[in-house]
């Protein structure tokens, strides 16, 4: 069965430095996703993507942080100045036209 | 502020109970409504979708959705060891194709 996939699984990182947080979406799949979940919070959404241009972006997805989709499979969610606040499991998610989303298994950022 | 909430739980059932779990979301134009399954440290799984009023079956799990008072719950027949985990509800805003809100999640718990 089709799935999301996301590298790394982990990244430490020191605070002030890029990170960027790789997804591969599901290969038939149209809309694309990052959501983030502080531990022991709820899962937030950041930014959905379509078409090559952000769709809707949330309060946090502010300046700091960007996406691209390079090539025809990946898509990135870059964070250009980290802050400790940015420790979470950042998840991709991908869906067709219907919209259900489909999360892959998620990145745990932690900055020191 | 778009909220949806649940009871944190935890939920604590018998094998081979029924579970019910509860959402109540605030956004009356709310269209697409779902249920994921999260294990600790994992990323959501879907379980269910439901899109309009009533009951829909899938399995042992049915979701029931009333849009009159803002209400999705889900039914979690024969419950076994294996569905102990958080359940997300999650809600499609009004005005929004893009985007999931999520709730804090129930807690489930099935005793053996």
């Amino acid at each position: 069965e089709p799935e999301v996939t996301q590298t790394p699984s982990h990244q430490v990182t020191q605070m002030g430095q890029e990170v960027i947080l790789r997804c591969v979406p599901i290969s038939n799949h149209l809309y694309f996703y990052w959501y983030r979940q502080i531990l022991g919070q709820k899962v937030e959404f950041l930014v959905s993507f379509y078409n090559n241009e952000i769709s809707e972006k949330s309060e946090i997805f502010d300046d700091q942080f960007s996406v691209e989709r390079p090539d025809g499979s990946n898509f990135t969610l870059k964070i250009r100045s980290t802050k400790l606040e940015d420790s979470a499991m950042y998840f991709c998610a991908s869906s067709d036209r219907e919209g259900t989303q489909y999360f892959g298994p998620g990145t745990r950022l932690l900055v020191l | 502020q778009k909220e949806v909430e649940q009871n944190s739980g935890p939920l604590s059932v018998p094998e081979g109970a029924i579970a019910s779990l509860n959402c109540t979301y605030s956004d009356r134009g709310s269209q697409s409504f779902f249920w994921y399954r999260q294990y600790s440290g994992k990323s959501p799984e879907l379980i269910m979708s439901i899109y309009s009023n009533g009951d829909k079956e899938d399995g042992r799990f049915t979701a029931q959705l009333n849009k009159a008072s803002q209400y999705v719950s889900l039914l979690i027949r024969d419950s076994q060891p294996s569905d102990s985990a958080t359940y997300l509800c999650a809600v499609t805003p009004g005005g929004s194709n893009y985007k999931l809100t999520f709730g804090k999640g129930t807690l489930l718990t099935v005793n053996p």
